[in-house]
């Protein structure tokens, strides 16, 4: 079955650092890929999708993510965090199930920006 | 374009009471689909449409129904509810099949005494 790992439960940066936040998929084929954020309170938003092409998929507010197909992972980057990027941040996976096509969520990751 | 909406925003039910979280979209999307979150495990598929007459299940629809009789609008109802439906309900859709973006409602959160 297919599954999504988000390693890292929460992660705190401090201001102006890097990030990378981890997830790994468990999926036979090429899977379509997505990372969302969640503010306080708020619905999901789209941070970015690979669906085939460049490994590395630009997104929006500064993040990117790598497709690494030979480690099942999908890692998002942003070169230097600003505090309005904590939030949760959730790795997603499209994938043909027995019932169709579905997307499955990680669990999860909390990001703390410290000043 | 309001997007996707929900309603109510909060809601407290008691045990064995039944009630019907609203979805709806602007968007003309054939795709929408609800969600729970709970905590530490993301978000999970209850149930969801590719169009108008036509719904399937997700990964946990026990206890909710769905129906989809326009294309905009998606209620998920609770039958007789029951405090493990205490959760955040979101709904979502996207223009196509879960290849596309899914644009996500605010949420209801519900909790179920």
């Amino acid at each position: 079955a297919q599954s999504v790992t988000q390693p890292d439960i929460h992660i705190t940066v401090s201001e102006g650092a890097s990030l990378e936040l981890r997830c790994n998929y468990s999926y036979g084929a090429t899977p379509y890929l997505f990372w969302y954020v969640q503010s306080p309170g708020q619905g999901l938003q789209l941070l970015l999708k690979y669906f085939s092409g460049d490994t590395l998929v630009q997104g929006i507010k500064g993040f990117e993510a790598e497709f690494k197909r030979s480690q099942s992972s999908f890692n998002l980057r942003k070169p230097s965090v600003h505090w309005s990027d904590a939030a949760e941040y959730f790795c997603a996976v499209g994938a043909l199930d027995t019932g169709g096509f579905k997307t499955i969520f990680g669990a999860g990751t909390r990001l703390f920006v410290k000043a | 374009n309001a997007g996707v909406t929900q309603t109510p925003k909060f809601q407290v039910l008691k045990t064995g009471q039944s009630m019907t979280l609203q979805c709806a979209q602007d968007m003309n999307h054939e795709y929408m689909s609800w969600y729970r979150q709970d905590p530490g495990m993301g978000l999970r598929l209850i149930h969801y449409s590719v169009g108008a007459g036509i719904t399937d299940q997700g990964e946990v629809p026990n206890g909710y129904n769905v129906s989809r009789s326009t294309t905009e609008d998606f209620p998920l109802r609770l039958l007789s509810a029951a405090p493990s439906q205490t959760s955040v309900y979101f709904c979502a859709s996207s223009s196509r099949v879960h290849t596309d973006t899914q644009y996500f409602g605010p949420g209801t959160r519900l909790t179920v005494l």
